[in-house]
């Protein structure tokens, strides 16, 4: 079994602040985690991932994620928030590339000016 | 850059009636799914499609939902009889699943958003 927590439902940021958005999964066995973003309207748009190797991982967006294997997390990072970054994010464990994504409830990230 | 389109963006039907979605996904990928996301809440896996068969399916993905790759482009999701919590925006995915970097990502297309009345 997997499943996934996002405990904020919303992150408030000011532009040119760091931010984070925080994911913590259970997975069996070694675990690849997504980040997906969902701008209104759309659909849900690949942020990047952990599989293996370095536990710090860079996406698009200049958008990275720590994953800690003792925390179980795999928190969502920006150093310097655009508005433009304001959408709803979401982290997806799996146990296997082939497995069905798990997703976590999202976290709606609000930058304001 | 390739991606997953479906069709049609939006949906209304009577309940009882059957739709059947559309998705195209990205050409050289090999594994498909399609997901749903009831408004404001989670997104649900419903079911993944590889080599023509079902590999795996949730509980959502009762006798009312079947999936059909009827040719090399198109991968379809049928509800039989649609029912009012059927309303959902349904996603469809799409994986390259051969070797090599980034076969494991699933990418989506923009949904359908289906509204049963």
């Amino acid at each position: 079994a997997q499943s996934v927590a996002q405990p904020e439902d919303q992150v408030n940021v000011a532009e040119g602040n760091p931010l984070t958005v925080k994911c913590t999964y259970s997975v069996s066995g070694n675990p690849y985690l997504f980040w997906y973003v969902q701008y209104p309207n759309r659909g849900l748009q690949f942020l990047l991932k952990y599989i293996t190797g370095d536990n710090l991982v860079k996406g698009s967006y200049g958008f990275e994620a720590e994953f800690n294997k003792s925390q179980t997390s795999f928190h969502l990072k920006k150093p310097s928030a655009l508005v433009s970054d304001s959408a709803l994010y979401f982290c997806a464990p799996t146990r296997d590339a082939g497995n069905m994504l798990t997703f976590g409830g999202g976290t709606r990230l609000m930058v304001k000016p | 850059e390739p991606e997953v389109t479906q069709t049609p963006s939006h949906q209304v039907t009577q309940m009882g009636q059957e739709v059947i979605l559309r998705c195209v996904p990205i050409s050289n990928h090999l594994y498909f799914y399609w997901y749903r996301q009831i408004l404001g809440q989670k997104v649900e896996f419903l079911v993944s499609f590889y080599n023509n068969e079902i590999s795996e399916k949730s509980e959502i993905f009762d006798d009312q939902f079947s999936v059909e790759r009827p040719d090399g482009s198109n991968f379809t999701l049928k509800i039989r009889s649609t029912k009012l919590e059927d309303s959902a925006m349904y996603f469809c995915a799409s994986r390259r699943g051969t070797s090599g970097r980034g076969q494991e990502t699933q990418y989506f297309g923009p949904g359908t958003r289906l509204l049963v009345l």
